[in-house]
């Protein structure tokens, strides 16, 4: 079964901490992972997808396929980090359907 | 570049009715999929078309049913709507064949069923 794991319904950290938001999957074969953003009032909106290894906004996340992780990283958290954060897989070539996990909600402290 | 819109961004259905959502792709895109996301969940697949044909399906039944047209515009029906299918509906688009095949998505239709 195709499923993504986001175990903190919500995570509060303080501007200029580090911040980790942790994602799990499970899935059959060789997943593409991805990172997308919601912020207030806003579009869903990709972040990162693993096969870029892009570090966008300070972002970074590492695919560990032993653990079935895609934990996504920032070493020092800013206030427009506030937003929700799903962390979603789809199958090879990043075409097929998105399996979204619950999300995560950041909230940066002042 | 307008993105993927949507419309309508809001409406109201009693228990029963049909309603329709209309989705234009991102310019140059020629997939289509839409989302169910109900309060406090992740996106769920619905289905997704290319070429005016449903390609892929999620777990939902027939009473969500869709369309492509030429342009690549679509639109998603529900048919006999029940409480439960109040939910924000999300369009989303992306080129099928290409390099990057980023899926950009709408703003979304809230459709509350009373």
């Amino acid at each position: 079964a195709q499923r993504v794991t986001q175990p903190e319904k919500l995570l509060s950290v303080f501007k200029g901490a580090p911040v980790e938001l942790k994602c799990n999957y499970s899935y059959s074969g060789s997943p593409e992972l991805f990172w997308y953003v919601q912020y207030s009032r806003q579009r869903l909106q990709l972040l990162l997808r693993h096969i870029s290894r892009e570090s966008i906004k300070g972002f970074t996340a590492d695919l560990n396929k032993g653990e079935t992780s895609f934990h996504l990283k920032k070493p020092f958290a800013q206030e427009e980090d506030s937003a929700m954060y799903y962390c979603a897989l789809s199958g090879q070539g990043g075409s097929e359907k998105l399996v979204f996990g619950k999300g995560t909600k950041l909230t940066v402290n002042p | 570049d307008a993105g993927v819109t949507q419309s309508p961004t809001h409406l109201i259905k009693t228990r029963g009715q049909q309603v329709t959502l209309r989705c234009s792709p991102k310019s140059g895109h020629d997939t289509v999929s839409w989302y169910q996301q109900a309060l406090g969940q992740g996106p769920q697949f619905i289905f997704q078309y290319y070429e005016e044909e449903e390609r892929q399906r999620g777990n939902f039944p027939d009473r969500f049913s869709g369309h492509q047209f030429p342009n690549y515009s679509s639109e998603l029906n529900v048919n006999a709507l029940l409480l439960g299918d109040s939910a924000l509906y999300l369009c989303a688009s992306n080129l099928l064949w290409g390099s990057g095949n980023t899926i950009y998505f709408g703003e979304g239709s809230w459709l509350t069923v009373v």
